[in-house]
């Protein structure tokens, strides 16, 4: 059972267009964390959100946690083509170490 | 600036043959995790580990054996593939950072390897 669902699953967009990408949930995580993957490696960790209506700001990325800690948000502003890549979404029910992962968003910026 | 190296990278075979998938991290960590990433699905979660010795079953765990003999090492097997075991498999370790009741440990992700059971 996919616990995390993100939208959209594909976005293609141009340069230095905004763009928002959704984690959402039906069961509430303690934690939530967003990765980016680059084509042939493995994911990489942009941040980590642990209370609920925190938001978390990295360069152009802005990060959101809901109030109720079952959905989430990545805002990117004036997107670049380096920002191209795979985005999942990744969340802990709990105090578990049983990282669940959203089948991702796949983001292509145009130049 | 090892991290997590998995090996092989590549690997083709015949339905029915067994291999086994090394994954190897030199930081000390003691969670190490097998996921496999197959198109529209995201990364499902095969077996993990929380330390040497012990190992655990994930979302997708038939088909799959791990052992855990040493710390830094999480070997992934395949007793008799099938062809619906062609995939990326991707190897993760992580620390456990209790913030707030939560375990908020970064994964640290090898490259991954492709497997294609024909």
């Amino acid at each position: 059972t996919q616990l995390l669902e993100q939208s959209p699953q594909f976005l293609s967009i141009q340069e230095g267009e905004n763009l928002t990408v959704y984690c959402n949930s039906s069961s509430v995580f303690s934690s939530l964390q967003w990765y980016r993957q680059e084509p042939g490696e493995g994911p990489v960790l942009l941040v980590t959100v642990v209370t609920g209506g925190e938001v978390k700001k990295l360069k152009r990325l802005t990060f959101q946690f809901g109030d109720a800690r079952k959905d989430s948000s990545l805002h990117i502003t004036a997107a670049q083509p380096g920002d191209t890549g795979l985005y999942l979404c990744a969340g802990l029910p709990g105090s578990n170490y049983k990282l669940t992962f959203g089948k991702g968003t796949l983001l292509t910026v145009n130049p | 600036n090892a991290g997590v190296t998995q090996t092989p990278k590549f690997r083709v075979l015949k339905t029915g043959q067994s291999m086994t998938l090394l994954c190897a991290q030199d930081m000390n960590h003691e969670y190490m995790y097998w996921y496999r990433q197959d198109p529209g699905m995201g990364l499902r979660l095969i077996h993990y580990s929380v330390g040497e010795g012990t190992t655990a079953k994930g979302e997708v765990p038939d088909g799959y054996n791990v052992s855990r003999l040493k710390k830094q090492n999480f070997l992934l097997g395949l007793e008799s593939a099938a062809p619906s075991q062609t995939s990326v498999y991707f190897c993760a370790s992580s620390y456990v950072l209790l913030l707030a009741g939560a375990n908020t440990g970064e994964l640290f992700f090898g490259e991954g390897s492709r497997l294609t059971v024909l």
